[in-house]
């Protein structure tokens, strides 16, 4: 069982928004502004998306973006695309003795 | 473009240990303050970290994993290695290496993954 829980699927017709929630608690998402989202197509190695809460790398689109409410970070995606398909993770800081947690991963279906 | 590459056994019996090492290009594993990290997905399952080792030795493990875990670095291969011993089924998942600028910072970039099987 993962330590944050997101939730196990989300769909969107092109051109609409999602949003997929992360929940942790008092000594992760909600302590520590360094929450980091990550995209996995199949068979591929994951990719960093938002880091930091809501920063994005260069080269994410910014059509990509992430927020925080309390124990609970979220994901949004808007404009939806065929290619934004895939599962996405949500990672926390924890703080000295855990380190690192992770979600238990979202499978994004664009209809 | 630092680039990142896991080899290994792809099959270990259970009981064993199994050894994975990441080579790292592109950059020099100690000519700046990082941390090397592996992380793991079970086929079908979500993401684990497993620890991470900073570039001059100090070491940080997921604390289910920490009794059977060594992380380890060898700055003049430019190389980390991973090594988790008494496997089990449980244990049957690719394997990536990262890195991250902190322990808070994100994973960014990652090798390509292998996959390790623990079977007899």
């Amino acid at each position: 069982q993962s330590a944050l829980t997101q939730p196990a699927s989300v769909s969107g017709s092109p051109g609409q928004s999602i949003t997929i929630s992360c929940t942790g608690t008092t000594s992760d998402v909600g302590a520590y502004n360094y929450v980091s989202w990550y995209q996995q197509h199949p068979g591929k190695a994951p990719r960093l998306m938002i880091y930091d809460v809501s920063k994005r790398p260069s080269g994410v689109s910014n059509r990509f973006s992430g927020s925080r409410s309390g124990n609970t970070a979220s994901l949004t995606i808007s404009g939806l695309q065929a290619e934004d398909g895939a599962d996405y993770y949500c990672c926390s800081y924890a703080g000295s003795g855990t380190f690192v947690v992770f979600g238990g991963g979202t499978k994004l279906t664009v209809l | 473009q630092l680039q990142l590459q896991e080899s290994g056994p792809g099959l270990v019996k259970p009981s064993e240990t199994l050894s994975l090492t990441c080579a790292v290009s592109g950059g020099s594993i100690s000519s700046s303050n990082y941390y090397w990290g592996w992380i793991r997905q079970p086929p079908g399952k979500g993401l684990e970290w497993i620890g991470s080792i900073f570039y001059s030795g100090s070491t940080y493990y997921s604390p289910s994993l920490k009794s059977r875990l060594t992380i380890s670095v060898d700055t003049s291969k430019n190389q980390f290695s991973l090594k988790l011993s008494s496997v089990t089924a449980a244990d049957t998942a690719v394997y990536y290496c990262t890195r991250h600028a902190a322990l808070r910072s994100p994973f960014d970039p990652w090798g390509q993954g292998t996959l390790v099987t623990v079977s007899s």
